[in-house]
């Protein structure tokens, strides 16, 4: 079955980096792309960006540009997501999913996602 | 950015009984490709979103068919015709007609 495993939970002091990782399997790798999403603690869903499966192709939310950097290894079918510049508001689960639309541009849709991967900015 | 507008925050329901989710869309979610962009998730309590319904109307795989989408352009709802308790949780409508994808606020469903 299509299964999404991100990595495991961090914590970073503000200013750093954090890069969580989704290992896919079950399904051609490249014949989807990958949408992240994170959730702050009891608050909605928030949609950063999406990276193509099989190009260096990404779209990114404009609040992200210039801090976001998602990032795909066809070789071992895993996604990746580097953010930067961490601030205490960036503490929130991160999910990746994958998006069944074929699009580039429109229309993505996400099925199944990661158990998420929670990120915490203290000092 | 399309602003999602879920209605009520919270709904509690008795078990056999219906329940309906509203969600407004700030513009029309009508593609001229003729599809409707708009999408449910549900997240039960401490697990990952999932997919519900895509295109307003059509069940994706596994979910029941108490389950169902309607509506068209701006104004959509989610209804479960007779609620149980493996429902409870948050609803969350989604557009992804234009960039950046954006989603309700959640519908937070409980039993009575």
């Amino acid at each position: 079955q299509v299964q999404l495993v991100q990595s495991g939970t961090e914590v970073k002091k503000p200013g750093a980096s954090v890069k969580v990782s989704c290992k896919t399997s079950g399904y051609i790798f490249k014949n989807y792309a990958i949408s992240w999403v994170r959730q702050a603690p009891g608050q909605g869903l928030e949609w950063m960006g999406w990276t193509s499966g099989y190009s260096s192709h990404t779209q990114y939310a404009k609040k992200f540009q210039g801090r976001l950097t998602m990032t795909t290894d066809t070789s071992t079918s895993t996604a990746s997501m580097e953010l930067r510049s961490l601030r205490s508001d960036d503490t929130a689960v991160y999910y990746c999913a994958r998006d069944l639309s074929g699009s580039y541009f429109f229309g993505f849709w996400f099925d199944p996602w990661g158990q998420g991967t929670l990120v915490t900015v203290s000092s | 950015d399309i602003v999602m507008t879920q209605t009520p925050l919270s709904l509690s329901v008795t078990p056999g009984q219906p329940a309906s989710i509203s969600c407004k869309s700030s513009q029309s979610l009508l593609q001229s490709d003729g599809k409707t962009y708009l999408y449910w998730y549900m997240q039960k309590p401490g697990q990952s979103p999932q997919l519900l319904i895509y295109e307003v109307s059509n069940r994706f795989s596994g979910v029941p068919d108490r389950v169902s989408g309607s509506g068209s352009g701006t104004d959509f709802t989610l209804t479960i015709s007779r609620v149980e308790t493996d429902d409870v949780g948050v609803y969350y409508c989604m557009q992804s007609i234009q960039l950046p994808v954006t989603f309700g606020g959640g519908t937070k469903v409980e039993i009575k």
